[in-house]
């Protein structure tokens, strides 16, 4: 059971090149996020998917767009990277309904904009 | 003001002490609560969730005080292992959203 699987792990790219993070998992989850994690800042997130069909914006949604594709994916684009984008980015599913749930997180994009 | 605030630390203890970590929470229509563990350049990883009555699993105690609005994690006899970044989060049922404060780092030394 591979639980939320990210790619890339590691990227690198130049002021102004676009690119799309890819999320899958395989929980049978219906709420997907993005969250980018920087020194200090802990865990922001950017963009949210409570089901199939729906997206919406989080706390840094500037600069990204978000595709959820089907149940099972949530991709993450960035259209015209800028070097503030460098960090850590992470995507999490969540199962339905209220309770003790916590996320399931996959194991992390590195991305690096020079 | 941040929904989710914690110390950041780093809380450096030996071996087999106890040591507390809190957290507090601005809004007070948060419904759950969880402690999460952040190993260096991993992801988080769920260490607990927080019931209302407080909750053991082991050597973490985690406990709620809705009236404080703030979350605890108590660990009891450390171990290298433990030697983390805590983070804790709470999620607003309506906007089913989660909050994560900054994380709290501890060292466990020999």
């Amino acid at each position: 059971n591979a639980g939320v699987t990210q790619t890339p792990k590691f990227q690198v790219l130049k002021t102004g090149q676009s690119m799309t993070l890819q999320c899958a998992q395989d929980m049978n989850h219906n709420s997907m996020y993005w969250y980018r994690q920087d020194p200090g800042m802990g865990l922001r997130l950017i963009y949210y998917s409570a089901s199939e069909g729906t997206t919406d914006k989080g706390e840094v949604p500037n600069g990204y767009n978000v595709s959820r594709l089907n149940k099972r994916e949530f991709s993450l684009r960035l259209e015209s990277a800028a070097p503030s984008q460098t960090s850590v980015y992470f995507c999490a599913s969540s199962p339905p309904g209220t309770g003790f749930y916590g996320y399931t997180f996959g194991s992390g994009t590195r991305l690096t904009v020079v | 003001r941040k929904e989710v605030e914690q110390d950041p630390g780093p809380f450096n203890v030996p071996e087999g002490a106890t040591v507390a970590f809190n957290c507090t929470y601005s809004n007070s229509a948060s419904q759950s609560f969880f402690w999460y563990r952040q190993d260096c350049r991993k992801e988080p990883k769920l260490l607990m969730s927080v019931y209302s009555s407080g909750n053991e699993d082991g050597r973490f105690t985690a406990q709620l005080n809705r009236a404080s609005q703030y979350i605890s994690l108590l660990i009891r006899d450390s171990k290298l292992s433990d030697s983390a970044t805590y983070l804790c989060v709470v999620r607003l049922y309506n906007f089913n959203k989660f909050y994560f404060g900054s994380g709290t780092k501890l060292n466990v030394k020999p």
